[in-house]
């Protein structure tokens, strides 16, 4: 499985915009890039994906670099309910395997 | 939006006892549905993948006589952890894919169901 790699935690402030990074070197032509978010005591959110071009979408936006090894999770202003842990995941379209590989993920406080 | 709903959201039994978590695909059909467990400050780590009309595969080191899963339906499955003890204590969550394999489309959650044996 493709390894990505983020960082443990980040902090933002409230109503400032967040970029959260993710390095992923080995992803092959196929992979997308998924990102999902985890409030406390509750099961993983869809945030949002793609597989070469930027996206957006009411959550966030995700920003692909051209040669694909690295993105970038945008959110534009970042609210209390924002804190979570964000995780970024690459998943197989074809070959290989359909389930998904957690990381540590990066850890985001957002300040009042 | 698609729903992934998860039942019981918690429970708590004694050591000994059998306990089975539902996971339901309300508004979509789901050929394959994820099962994954969770320790504190853990991150999610995958159990079984669990195929309807078929057997679950399980990832390495997961007992399948222990947590028996079953896909009865395009719209259920169900983890039994048999026996349960102390340390099956966690934060049990499943997901489903809508689509065919393979496909783009994200992976939904169900809620979690926390699991406490005492």
């Amino acid at each position: 499985d493709a390894k990505t790699t983020q960082p443990n935690s980040m902090e933002s402030n409230e109503e400032e915009p967040v970029h959260l990074p993710c390095n992923h070197s080995t992803i092959s032509g196929t992979d997308y890039i998924h990102w999902y978010r985890q409030l406390p005591s509750q099961g993983p959110e869809y945030v949002i994906h793609g597989l070469t071009s930027n996206v957006n979408n009411r959550m966030a936006s995700l920003a692909i670099a051209e040669d694909r090894k690295s993105s970038t999770l945008i959110l534009h202003r970042a609210t209390l309910r924002d804190a979570a842990v964000y995780y970024c995941i690459l998943s197989p379209t074809q070959g290989g395997s359909e389930k998904l590989v957690f990381g540590k993920g990066t850890k985001l406080t957002v300040n009042p | 939006g698609a729903v992934v709903s998860q039942h019981p959201s918690w429970v708590i039994c004694k050591s000994g006892t059998s306990v089975k978590i539902e996971c339901r695909s309300l508004d979509f059909q789901a050929t394959t549905m994820f099962w994954y467990r969770q320790f504190p400050k853990q991150s999610l780590m995958l159990m079984a993948t669990s195929n309807e009309g078929s057997k679950a595969t399980y990832e390495q080191g997961v007992e399948k006589d222990k947590f028996l899963i079953n896909h009865a339906s395009l719209t259920l499955s169900t983890l039994t952890v048999t026996s349960a003890h102390p340390e099956d204590s966690s934060f049990y969550i499943c997901s489903a894919r809508k689509g065919e394999n393979y496909s783009n489309q994200p992976q939904h959650f169900g809620d979690g169901t926390r699991l406490s044996i005492l």
